[in-house]
């Protein structure tokens, strides 16, 4: 079956500082990749996807590529704010049974220190 | 703007109670899913619908029942609830599979079973 392993948190970083959260996956087919954010309190918001091998998403300015021979969709950002404090959620989606559900990965919480 | 309503947005049980939870979009989406949220967990699928009046299984159904009677609505029931069944729940909708649109989630609803 479909599954999502991403790196275990906590993380703690200081302002500026360089982001990477790994995350792999195993699934049958061709799944379309995704990273969502949570913030407290609130539910999860689309960050950025790829829908095919090479494709890189992005969005406020994290990034993250699909590399097909990796099995691997890592989540980064080259300077970090506090704004970016959140849970980071790795998913991936592959049509079947007509239900086009997420698998998702168990999250990263991140906090930024000023 | 409402995107995905989800209410109550806290509620509190004695074990045995029922209790319904209501989700409603807004933006015609054909599917809707219901997830629970644990700790060190990830969201889980309880149950979803491909369309009014189809429900399905998820991950983790036991314990749940679901209704789409309307194509706007998405009820979860709990018909006796369980200790184990405290958990943040979350509701998502997306629009017909082929379109690559994400799932859109609402705020979370958290219950507590005593």
């Amino acid at each position: 079956g479909n599954s999502v392993t991403q790196m275990e948190g906590p993380v703690t970083l200081s302002e500026e500082a360089f982001l990477t959260i790994n995350c792999t996956y195993t699934a049958t087919g061709y799944p379309s990749l995704f990273w969502y954010v949570q913030y407290p309190g609130e539910g999860l918001q689309l960050l950025l996807k790829a829908t095919k091998a090479d494709d890189k998403g992005s969005n406020k300015g994290f990034e993250a590529t699909y590399r097909k021979e990796t099995t691997s969709f890592h989540l980064e950002k080259g300077s970090v704010q506090v704004s970016d404090s959140a849970v980071y959620f790795c998913a991936l989606r592959t049509p079947g049974a007509g239900s086009y559900q997420l698998t998702f990965g168990k999250g990263t919480k991140l906090s930024v220190i000023p | 703007n409402a995107g995905v309503t989800q209410t109550p947005k806290f509620r509190v049980l004695k074990t045995g109670q029922s209790m319904t939870l209501l989700c409603a979009q807004d933006m015609n989406h054909e599917y809707m899913y219901w997830y629970r949220q644990d700790p060190g967990m990830g969201l889980r699928l309880i149950h979803y619908s491909v369309g009014e009046g189809t429900t399905a299984k998820g991950e983790v159904p036991d314990g749940y029942n679901v209704s789409r009677l309307k194509k706007q609505n998405f009820l979860l029931g709990l018909e006796s609830a369980a200790p184990s069944q405290t958990s943040v729940y979350f509701c998502a909708s997306s629009p017909l599979p082929g379109s690559n649109q994400p799932q859109h989630f609402g705020d979370g609803t958290r219950l507590s079973i005593l």
